[in-house]
């Protein structure tokens, strides 16, 4: 069974940038999609992108400028970093596994973009 | 990108009762590509339904899923007291993933 869970800073300052990691078990990260999803506080779920571990990724539109992702295969994990953090990136940030269907999730990691 | 909206916002029911939640997309979706979440406070979504009406392993069967092009449904049949909730509708096309902004079921 596919386990992930999302680490890093809780607290990032606004224009920095945002870094997460998502440590997989039970699965390797290889030969499949995996994503990161979003969702401030009180809101909606927002997807960020997804990619596979050969390199190809897709990102929203709206976050492609300052999104990237990587993976890890020796670690078995993943990573997003957002640039120029602004109050708007305060989100609970969700890792996940799949492309277009979704059925695996850590338990997310709240993120404040605060001074 | 394809905008997903979810009708009521809030659906106020008694459990037992029947909950039709409805998911409307700007564009036409892809049946293959139509999926719904359930998300408890605290929690992350939970996976339900794929392709428009195939439930995920361990779903139960009081839950449904129905609709083409740009009209879907969520159903549940007897609402038990576990399943108040927010339930969002996703899609995927042109190489974008949207949610729809969730319907929140919660107790009369």
């Amino acid at each position: 069974q596919v386990q992930l869970q999302e680490s890093g800073p809780r607290l990032v300052k606004p224009s920095e940038t945002l870094s997460l990691t998502c440590n997989v078990s039970g699965v390797s990260i290889s030969g499949y999609y995996w994503s990161w999803i979003r969702q401030p506080p009180g809101k909606g779920l927002e997807w960020i992108g997804y990619f596979y571990n050969s390199g190809s990724t897709n990102y929203n539109s709206s976050l492609a400028s300052r999104v990237t992702f990587s993976g890890d295969t020796s670690k078995n994990q993943f990573s997003l970093l957002l640039t120029s953090a602004t109050a708007a990136d305060t989100a609970i940030y969700y890792c996940a596994r799949g492309s277009w269907k979704i059925d695996s999730w850590g338990q997310g990691i709240l993120v404040t973009v605060s001074s | 990108e394809i905008v997903l909206t979810q009708s009521p916002d809030t659906l106020s029911l008694s459990p037992g009762e029947r909950a039709t939640l409805s998911c409307r997309a700007s564009q036409s979706v892809s049946s293959t590509y139509l999926a719904w979440y359930q998300q408890k406070p605290g929690q992350a979504p939970r996976p339900l339904i794929s392709s428009v009406s195939i439930r995920i392993k361990g779903i139960p069967d009081r839950f449904s899923g129905s609709g083409s092009g740009t009209d879907f449904t969520l159903t549940i049949s007897r609402l038990e007291p576990e399943d108040f909730a927010v339930y969002y509708c996703q899609q995927y096309s042109s190489s974008a993933l949207t949610f729809g902004g969730g319907t929140k079921v919660e107790i009369k």
